[in-house]
């Protein structure tokens, strides 16, 4: 099956640094990424829809310049969560769908804790 | 909006025993509905999906049956493992298949 690459696993950073988190769709051109975040025992929430070369569309209530995404090439999307707090700590997931694929097929997610 | 509920929350059952978890959701104008597996601080495994014009999926000892006009899903776990433990979430897809919404889950744990 499809393979998507998520990178970092796990990230500590002190408060006030950005993070950068990256998605690569290992054996297909994801024309469509998304990016979700989960809070403890709570389920996924998605922040935003990435198309390769277009802005992405951002969910009510996610800051659009606190957590920038960039999905420059077909292979590629990344996550750059800015100046981060405690309270941006939690479990990051990217997934990315295909042309021809109906299914999502998901990163293996990162765990971000903001000191 | 689109909310996805899943009962039960939690579920604990002895190893060998069959379990069904429910997945309910109010919009029925589904495109797709996707059962996942996720283990503790990992991402998500893609288990089956079911298209809005299908009954159900098989895949090993799992089948997913789905009744759209009644926003209905069901995973049937046969000869439960301890291996199987974990959290199962639906998901359902909406907006012609780009927007997915996940339910609360139900988290497993399969006792020897």
């Amino acid at each position: 099956g499809a393979v998507v690459s998520q990178h970092p696993s796990w990230v500590i950073c002190k408060s006030g640094t950005s993070v950068k988190i990256e998605c690569r769709s290992l054996d297909f051109q994801a024309t469509t990424m998304f990016w979700y975040r989960q809070f403890p025992k709570q389920s996924l929430m998605l922040m935003a829809t990435s198309n390769e070369g277009s802005k992405a569309t951002y969910e009510q209530g996610v800051e659009k310049d606190k957590f920038l995404i960039n999905h420059a090439s077909l292979t590629l999307s990344t996550l750059t969560v800015t100046s981060a707090h405690p309270e941006d700590s939690s479990f990051y997931i990217c997934s990315a769908r295909g042309r021809s694929n109906e299914k999502l097929f998901f990163g293996s997610g990162t765990q971000l804790s903001v000191l | 909006k689109q909310e996805v509920t899943q009962i039960p929350a939690a579920l604990s059952v002895p190893e060998g025993e069959n379990l069904v978890l429910n997945c309910s959701f109010t919009d029925s104008a589904i495109y797709n509905l996707q059962w996942f597996r996720q283990d503790p601080g990992k991402g998500l495994t893609s288990l089956l999906l079911i298209q809005s014009s299908q009954r159900e999926q098989t895949s090993g000892r799992l089948n997913a049956s789905l009744d759209k006009s009644s926003g209905r899903s069901t995973l049937y776990i046969a000869a439960s493992q301890p291996g199987d433990s974990a959290t199962y979430l639906c998901a359902v897809y909406t907006g012609g298949g780009n927007k997915l919404t996940f339910g609360t889950g139900t988290q497993l744990k399969v006792e020897l």
